[in-house]
Parts: structure tokens; C-alpha cells; sequence
């Protein structure tokens, strides 16, 4: 079965700041795994995605995801914050023909 | 281009009501999904359609909930005798094909379900 975890349901950073959201899969298989963003009233934007092909992955708005095999994890970063970057950030894992969410974390970016 | 639409954006109804909410794919997109998301929570997988048929419905809570896609595009989400518990923001999402495991899902902007 497939599920991820996402640590820290509430994250707050300073304008500027690195950003650093939290996601560790369990998977008994070779996961795919995303990272979407929800802005309010609006539905889900892909970020990201993992697929194999390589274990850095760069996503829109500057942000960017590693793939660690040995930690099971699949951590969200940007360099430096912005205030646009405030939104609800879920974590995915594909299992068969769905997607297995995480609870989310909400970024708060302080000016 | 378009992307996934839903309608309504908001629907408030009474217990025991019935309820449809409808879903339109991104064009040529034969997967279609439906996810349910509560408060506080990330979204939780309702039923899978393929093309018309509903290739995986292991999602669906009870037999209250039904869901179609009679034409392979457009689906309805069909609740029977609603319950307070009902209550969530109802996501829809397309995809190009459903077999490829790490092709993406463009959702849709929900239906926010109230049940008085």
C-alpha cells in the first residue's frame, strides 16, 4: 500500500527565506510521486513530479524536490520565499489508479 | 486551453436531499477521477473512470454515492439522501491516459457540498 506523511501542518517563513515542506512516502513499489499546490478557492496545481528519470526535481516557481531512496522522503524547497507562495502544499503518491494525499501544510510567509 | 470545469462551485442543500454535481474533463482526457476533500484534510479518492466505465470505485463510502460518464467526457457525481457528513469540497481531475502511473491530474476547482 501506498501513503504519504506530510510533517508540520502549518509552516511559517520570512520573505526571502528558504522554504523547506516535509513528505515521506511508504511505498512497496518504486513510487511516482508529486507535489501539488492549492491556492484558496482554487483547485490543485501540479508543482512537481518524480518519476525516476532523476532525483532532483525542478518544478514551477522555483521550486524543487529530491528523491532520497535510503530516507523514504521527498522534501519540498525554495531558495527564498515569497509572499505568493502562501498556499496549502499536498504531497502525492501514485498507488495503482489513484493518487494517495498527504493532510497538507500550510505555508504563511511573513513580509 | 480549458482546463477541468465543475459545477456548481457552491451547492447548499438539506438533509436527505439528492444532489448532482457535474464534472468537465479537459478534451481528449480519457481518465477521470473524483476526490473528496474534508476540512483540514488532502483529498481522498472516490472513483475512477476509463473512458465510460468506472474502472476502479473502491472509494465510493456507501451506496448512497453513484457516479457516471455515460459519453466518456462529462461525469455526474450523484449523492442520494445526503447526510451532514456529506459536507466537503468534491474535486474532479483528468488525465490523458489512466494507465501511465506518472502522468499528472489537472483537477478542477471543486464543489463546495454543504448539507444543512
Amino acid at each position: 500500500a501506498q501513503s504519504v506523511t506530510q510533517l508540520g501542518s502549518h509552516v511559517s517563513v520570512s520573505e526571502g527565506a528558504l522554504v523547506l515542506l516535509r513528505c515521506n512516502y511508504s511505498s512497496s513499489v518504486p513510487p511516482y510521486l508529486f507535489w501539488y499546490v492549492q491556492y484558496p478557492n482554487q483547485g490543485l496545481q501540479l508543482l512537481l513530479k518524480y518519476t525516476s528519470a532523476a532525483t532532483l526535481v525542478k518544478g514551477i516557481n522555483g521550486f524543487e524536490a529530491e528523491f532520497k531512496k535510503s530516507e523514504t522522503s521527498f522534501h519540498l524547497t525554495k531558495p527564498s520565499a515569497h509572499m505568493s507562495d502562501a498556499a496549502e502544499y499536498f504531497c502525492a503518491v501514485r498507488g495503482g489508479n489513484q493518487f494517495y494525499f498527504g493532510t497538507g501544510t500550510s505555508l504563511t510567509v511573513i513580509p | 486551453g480549458a482546463g477541468v470545469s465543475q459545477t456548481p462551485s457552491n451547492k447548499v442543500t438539506e438533509k436527505g436531499k439528492y444532489v448532482e454535481l457535474r464534472c468537465d474533463p479537459i478534451s481528449g482526457h480519457t481518465a477521470l477521477y473524483w476526490y473528496r476533500q474534508s476540512l483540514g484534510q488532502g483529498p481522498e479518492f472516490l472513483i475512477y473512470f476509463q473512458g465510460t466505465g468506472a474502472a476502479d470505485d473502491s472509494g465510493l463510502p456507501n451506496d448512497r454515492f453513484f457516479a457516471v460518464r455515460p459519453e466518456g467526457s462529462v461525469s455526474t457525481l450523484k449523492i442520494q439522501r445526503t447526510e451532514r457528513g456529506d459536507s466537503a469540497v468534491y474535486l474532479c481531475a483528468s488525465s490523458p491516459r489512466g494507465g501511465a502511473a506518472y502522468n499528472e491530474q489537472f483537477f478542477g476547482p471543486g464543489t463546495r457540498l454543504t448539507v444543512l
